[in-house]
């Protein structure tokens, strides 16, 4: 069975600074995906970026980056010139090939400050 | 044009009566899902359909029953509602994920389930 670990309940920012959250993950599997989903207060689960563990490079969508060492099972995410709006619950989540399930880690709260 | 909707949005009702919780999603997907928040806000898959067919069923109780008419809809019956059901419970739709690769799930906004 997979497993997500993210081990900072909480993090907080100051605006326009950058921030890393991190993720490692167990799995037996070669092939997966992983992938990070923002939860605002407002409840809607987004998608903000996801990455291919066969691909070697990291993934990037905007302010949003990866680091992802897959040798070390290691997922985190970089969000650079944070806003306020990024004030969310970030939830690391893995899925394995041809597998529908997401298998989320227990979230950590950013709190980006003006 | 909401993509995943969930009806209600909010449910409050006593221990020990039935509820459902409505899922429709007009994307087009032929796959759709149950995941329950807990009130330490974590997720954890309950079921999984793939055109009205059970693809995902997690060691869930049976008080729980999904029922799917058409592939657009998902919904979520609870029989005898206990207090630990007290969760937030999100529908999410995509296309089946296969070994040539995943597709991205979309969530519904998710229904707040208060159970006394």
């Amino acid at each position: 069975a997979q497993t997500v670990t993210q081990s900072q309940p909480e993090m907080s920012v100051q605006e326009a600074e950058t921030v890393t959250l991190s993720c490692t993950y167990d799995t037996s599997e070669n092939n997966y995906y992983l992938f990070w989903y923002k939860q605002p207060p407002s409840r809607q689960m987004i998608l903000v970026i996801r990455q291919e563990a066969y691909k070697q490079q990291n993934a990037t969508e905007n302010r949003f980056s990866v680091n992802f060492q897959k040798a070390a099972k290691s997922f985190s995410l970089k969000i650079s010139d944070s806003q306020l709006g990024d004030t969310a619950m970030y939830f690391c989540a893995f899925m394995k090939l041809g597998g529908n399930k997401l298998v989320f880690g227990a979230g950590t709260i950013l709190r980006v400050k003006s | 044009d909401t993509a995943v909707s969930q009806t209600p949005k909010y449910l409050v009702t006593q221990m020990g009566n039935d509820k459902s919780i409505k899922c429709e999603q007009n994307l087009g997907h032929d796959t759709m899902y149950w995941y329950k928040q807990d009130s330490k806000k974590f997720l954890k898959i309950m079921f999984s359909y793939n055109n009205k067919e059970l693809i995902i069923n997690e060691t869930v109780p049976n008080r729980f029953s999904p029922k799917s008419p058409d592939k657009a809809h998902l919904n979520l019956h609870i029989n005898s509602l206990e207090l630990g059901d007290s969760a937030v419970y999100f529908c999410a739709s995509s296309r089946l994920s296969t070994l040539a690769g995943a597709n991205e799930q979309f969530f519904g906004p998710g229904t707040r389930l208060t159970v006394l």
